[in-house]
């Protein structure tokens, strides 16, 4: 089955310290995820794609395909990163593919 | 750019009302969807639809209706509204290329509550 699994409801850390968001999929195949981002009051938007390689707001995020898992890093986090954070998996099969999404973590930055 | 507009953005219902959300795209996109976001459920989605004049189910599909009216616009519907379907409700559009979906653009969400 094609899962996403966000195992943190919510994140707390200070303003200055390394946050990780964690994310585990379950894929047969060669999967492809993505990491979106939902600011208060804001639309839900994309924040990178692991084909792209990129670092988006100083937050990267490496495809290990050995752990199954997509964690998203960010080595001093800021309070303009406190927001909802979701991880998704593409999902192939009907007529086009669709994205799955995990729960869902809330990081809190603090100051 | 407006990107995704969906309307209404807040709406109250009783049971059994009926409903229909309506979500329009200026990006000229092939693709459209209908997700659901709940507390501690994430986003699940409802239907979508692949291009114009076809849609399918997607993960939690019962108690909805949808229309792609055109290339543009994609409407939900609850024909007979129940407690359960209360949610933020966010319309969304994508680019195929390749045979692949590409990025989701997301609307502001609709926040319906059913009593």
């Amino acid at each position: 089955a094609q899962r996403v699994t966000q195992p943190e409801k919510l994140l707390s850390v200070f303003k200055g310290a390394p946050v990780e968001l964690k994310c585990n999929y379950s894929y047969s195949g060669s999967p492809e995820l993505f990491w979106y981002v939902q600011y208060s009051r804001q639309r839900l938007q994309l924040l990178l794609r692991h084909i792209s390689r990129e670092s988006i707001k100083g937050f990267t995020a490496d495809l290990n395909k050995g752990e199954t898992s997509f964690h998203l890093k960010k080595p001093f986090a800021q309070e303009e990163d406190s927001a909802m954070y979701y991880c998704a998996l593409r999902r192939y099969g009907g007529s086009q593919g669709n994205l799955i999404f995990g729960k869902g973590t809330k990081l809190s930055v603090k100051p | 750019n407006a990107g995704v507009t969906q309307t209404p953005k807040f709406q109250v219902l009783k049971t059994g009302q009926s409903m229909t959300l309506q979500c329009a795209q200026d990006m000229n996109h092939n693709s459209m969807y209908w997700y659901r976001q709940d507390p501690g459920m994430g986003l699940r989605l409802i239907y979508y639809s692949a291009s114009e004049g076809t849609t399918d189910k997607g993960e939690v599909p019962n108690g909805y209706n949808v229309s792609r009216l055109n290339k543009r616009e994609f409407s939900l519907r609850l024909e007979s509204a129940a407690p359960s379907q209360t949610s933020v409700y966010f319309c969304a559009s994508s680019e195929a290329y390749r045979g692949r979906t590409g990025e989701l653009f997301f609307g502001e969400g609709s926040r319906l509550t059913v009593l």
